[in-house]
């Protein structure tokens, strides 16, 4: 029930087109939920958060849409660009437990 | 202002040996957690402190421990190291705790041989 499950694995895109990465949750206490852009030799970094009162968030050409129903979120990326390549990790965690849960991440190449 | 640092950036040990990874969080930050990555098993959370107390624990042996000093900074110790110890270390600071946004370092990149 801790699990947070991301697909695909990997998404290979076409500069300019919109890559998708999804995950779904079980526990319903998780109230956070933010996506993480990594690039190699570099550590995670936060790009974009959203908490269950909202369904969706945009931060420049990020979107965040989230189904509270269906227990899933996905990342957007609109007008994809190589420099966008990189490994994303989506994550969940409850205002009374402070410890994120990972998803397995999203290897993601945009083609020039 | 100055981000996560981590230190060294590079190790290399002995299967058998200790090590020490060191953690300097963002200052104000008092939360600090600390992540292994590989790349079969992504990344895979080892303990958060929080004003010098554990608050959380993940599923890692005892050989692994860590610490937090008054002024935050963090270190973490692994103990009798084998080889499949071979990892990115990655420590991330935050405020009061994951649901205020990580900041995290570069990491220490372990290589136990």
């Amino acid at each position: 029930q801790q699990q947070v499950k991301q697909s695909p694995q990997s998404l290979i895109v076409q500069k300019g087109g919109i890559p998708i990465i999804n995950c779904a949750y079980e526990n319903t206490a998780f109230d956070y939920f933010p996506w993480y852009q990594q690039f190699p030799g570099k550590g995670p970094a936060l790009l974009i958060a959203i908490r269950p009162d909202v369904s969706e968030k945009k931060e420049g050409r990020f979107t965040i849409s989230f189904n509270k129903s269906a227990k899933q979120f996905s990342l957007h990326i609109m007008d994809s660009q190589p420099g966008d390549s990189a490994t994303y990790f989506c994550a969940a965690s409850t205002d009374s437990n402070y410890q994120l849960i990972w998803g397995a991440g999203t290897k993601l190449i945009i083609k020039p | 202002k100055a981000g996560v640092t981590q230190t060294p950036r590079y190790l290399i040990k002995t299967r058998g040996q200790q090590v020490t990874l060191s953690c300097s969080p963002i200052s104000g930050h008092r939360s600090v957690s600390w992540y292994q990555q590989t790349p079969g098993q992504g990344l895979q959370f080892l303990f958060e402190y929080f004003s010098e107390t554990q608050r959380n624990k993940g599923n890692f042996p005892g050989r692994f421990s860590g610490r937090q000093f008054s002024n935050s900074r963090s270190e973490m110790n692994v103990s009798t190291l084998e080889l499949g110890d071979s990892a990115l270390y990655l420590c991330a600071s935050s405020l009061v705790g994951s649901n205020y946004g990580y900041t995290f370092g570069s990491g220490t990149r372990l290589t136990v041989v």
